[in-house]
């Protein structure tokens, strides 16, 4: 099976930059997502990593290190309407994704 | 319209009851999969199907059954719905392997209460 962990909580202001950790046991690894929710809304794709190193779009960044089974999800330039759950997801063979419990960002102003 | 569109939304059904979940899609992909969100637990896949001759289970499928009545529509059921099944229930989809593969795109959601 699989198992991630993320931090359940992360508070900061806006203009900050928050990284969200995600560690992963799994028997299987073709690449780990990201995903981010707004209020039990439907979850959208941010990014997703098959190969160490870092993916930068826009404000956002995601990172993997496979050897360490490891990952994180960086937000940049924090605005308000970056306060959501954020998941992580990892890949453990070709049909499947499974997720983590995510992380709660809330952005104060 | 949404490409990924589940009915009902919310739904409130008493124990012992059947209950179906819809999803249809405009995408044209070929994966769909309805996963279950409950508080803290992140989401937990029930069923997954590639195409409409193909359906799997996926982490919790006991008390669920599914079908794919065509490319673009897939539904989940609950044959006698129990308290514990209350959650928000997501379908997704996916283009296929590789890369894109790390991504789906969901429905909105559909938010069954069992009393």
């Amino acid at each position: 099976g699989q198992s991630l962990e993320q931090p359940s909580e992360v508070t900061a202001v806006e203009g900050a930059i928050v990284q969200i950790n995600c560690t992963y046991q799994t028997s299987g690894f073709y690449g780990l997502s990201w995903y981010q929710q707004h209020d039990g809304g439907a979850p959208t794709f941010l990014s997703y990593n098959a190969l160490d190193g870092l993916e930068e779009t826009g404000r956002f960044s995601s990172f993997l290190s496979r050897s360490d089974s490891y990952g994180y999800l960086l937000l940049q330039e924090l605005q308000m309407k970056d306060s959501a759950s954020y998941f992580c997801a990892v890949r453990p063979n070709d049909y499947k994704l499974s997720f983590g419990a995510g992380t709660t960002v809330t952005v104060r102003a | 319209d949404a490409d990924v569109t589940q009915t009902p939304r919310n739904r409130i059904t008493k124990t012992g009851k059947r209950i179906m979940l819809e999803c249809s899609q405009t995408k044209g992909h070929d994966r769909m999969y309805w996963y279950r969100q409950d508080p803290g637990l992140g989401l937990r896949l029930i069923y997954y199907s590639f195409d409409v001759k193909d359906i799997n289970k996926g982490e919790i499928s006991d008390g669920y059954s599914v079908s794919r009545q065509a490319q673009a529509k897939f539904s989940l059921s609950l044959e006698s719905a129990i308290p514990n099944q209350t959650a928000l229930y997501f379908c997704a989809t996916s283009v296929g392997s590789g890369g894109s593969a790390g991504e789906l795109f969901f429905g909105e959601g559909s938010r069954l209460t069992v009393l």
